[in-house]
């Protein structure tokens, strides 16, 4: 099973948005809605952030949301903070394989 | 409140065994609604889920192909905890070791990570 692919990186100015991809197969991404995105700040554990595509947490912003399309998630952040700046990386269950990771987008707040 | 406390040494020698615990409060390792999951994070390969323990009238376990001759992940009912074992471990093994809860499709809550370096 190989990683989902997401850009190495993304940017953008507080207050402005920034969306990342995440893309699998039908396999993955396209076969179920079971994908999620987690914030990975350095040396702290990874944060659930979305849950089932589009779903999320209590306590997490109405500032992250997500989709799909096909065999693509995405994540999108809108009116970005300083704090938003980390590692974002997607998940989806992938059936007999279970879980597979993307390869991860690291966010910078300019 | 959920949390999860890993423990287990930092150093282990190439071929030897890698082993880590990850100690349960505020929820049961034996729970019939949720998995107990391990996930490793290193610089050249990003986050990789390693496998899971879970239990459904009885213990399963599933693990991810490309560790699947080498990992061991076990309930341990008694201390509420549960464990990994990597076997034959190389250089590429090192990484940033997570436990994690699986509450269906999503982890959402992990353990504070250990990081876990292959070198004699």
């Amino acid at each position: 099973q190989s990683a989902l692919t997401q850009p190495p990186s993304a940017s953008g100015s507080p207050g402005q948005s920034v969306t990342i991809s995440c893309t699998g197969t039908s396999s993955d991404v396209g076969g179920y809605n079971y994908v999620s995105w987690y914030q990975h700040h350095p040396g702290k554990a990874p944060k659930l952030m979305i849950y089932e595509v589009y779903k999320r947490p209590s306590g997490v912003p109405d500032r992250f949301s997500g989709s799909k399309s096909g065999n693509t998630a995405s994540l999108t952040v809108s009116g970005l903070q300083a704090e938003d700046e980390a590692d974002y990386y997607c998940n989806s269950y992938a059936g007999g394989a279970l879980y597979v990771f993307g390869t991860g987008t690291k966010v910078t707040v300019l | 409140q959920i949390q999860l406390q890993q423990s287990g040494p930092g150093l282990v020698k190439p071929s030897q065994t890698l082993s880590l615990t990850c100690a349960i409060s505020g929820d049961s390792v034996s729970s019939n609604s949720v998995a107990w999951n391990w996930i490793r994070k290193s610089p050249s390969r990003g986050l990789e889920w390693l496998g899971r323990t879970y239990y459904r009238s009885r213990w399963y376990n599933d693990y991810a192909v490309f560790v699947n001759s080498r990992i061991t992940v076990n309930p341990d009912t008694s201390k509420n905890q549960f464990s990994l074992q990597l076997n034959s471990v190389t250089p590429e093994d090192t990484a940033v070791y997570y436990c994690a809860r699986d509450s269906g499709y999503l982890l959402d809550y992990w353990g504070q990570g250990t990081l876990v370096t292959v070198s004699s």
